[in-house]
């Protein structure tokens, strides 16, 4: 079974610009979360999905969105790059979320902002 | 607001050492609390603990919850060097979604 993947691996991008990230959960998960890391902050909660619907969120300011198609894969969005957002962002999916699941986590998405 | 203190941030032991890590937690509405370990990349699932499963064991790892205390402690006996990696905890909200809470980890090193 395969796991979370996510892509890129790595991005490179300047202050101003907008990513896009991707998630595609372990294969019959329906809930998606998403988190940044980073030295300073350690790993903080973004926002998850379940069933197309943002369920719960961080405290991130709007530049950080989501969505989740039909088929549970998960994207995210920063628009207005900053500095700051220079992180290792980590999706993990779970079958229904809701907190009794365990959460698998993929390998992230390390951006880097020049 | 949910919290949760990992202590200590950093451990430097020798192989064979037994080590234990600790986890206090604040959450409204317990659920669960998790262990993941992380080398590099993606953290991986180690223990989850909930009020029906206060102690879990796998090997050499081992794990054990205290609800009344409101902490979680992960023991590793006979270290080796491929257990060097940042342990975290992990609690669920209280609510029905998910989005968990971490600790800031501790980040164990195993000397040969």
């Amino acid at each position: 079974k395969a796991g979370v993947t996510q892509t890129p691996r790595y991005l490179i991008k300047t202050r101003g610009q907008q990513v896009t990230l991707s998630c595609s959960p372990i294969s019959g998960h329906r809930s998606v979360s998403w988190y940044q890391q980073t030295p300073g902050q350690g790993l903080q909660f973004l926002f998850e999905y379940f069933s197309e619907t943002q369920r719960n969120k961080g405290n991130f300011p709007g530049r950080f969105s989501g969505r989740q198609f039909s088929n549970s894969r998960s994207e995210m969005n920063v628009s207005t790059l900053e500095l700051g957002d220079s992180a290792l962002y980590l999706c993990a999916s779970s079958l229904v979320g809701g907190g009794g699941n365990i959460q698998y986590f993929g390998a992230g998405t390390r951006l880097s902002v020049l | 607001e949910d919290k949760v203190v990992q202590s200590p941030l950093s451990l430097v032991v020798h192989e064979g050492d037994t080590v234990t890590l600790n986890c206090s937690y604040e959450v409204t509405n317990f659920r669960s609390l998790l262990w993941y370990k992380q080398e590099k990349k993606a953290p991986t699932f180690l223990f989850m603990l909930t009020s029906s499963g206060i102690e879990k064991k796998s090997g050499r790892l081992s794990s054990i919850l205290d609800k009344k205390e409101l902490f979680s402690i992960l023991n590793i006996t006979a270290t080796q060097t491929g257990d060097s990696a940042i342990y975290l905890c992990a609690v669920p909200p209280g609510g029905g979604a998910d989005g968990l809470t971490f600790g800031k980890g501790t980040h164990l090193i195993i000397q040969p």
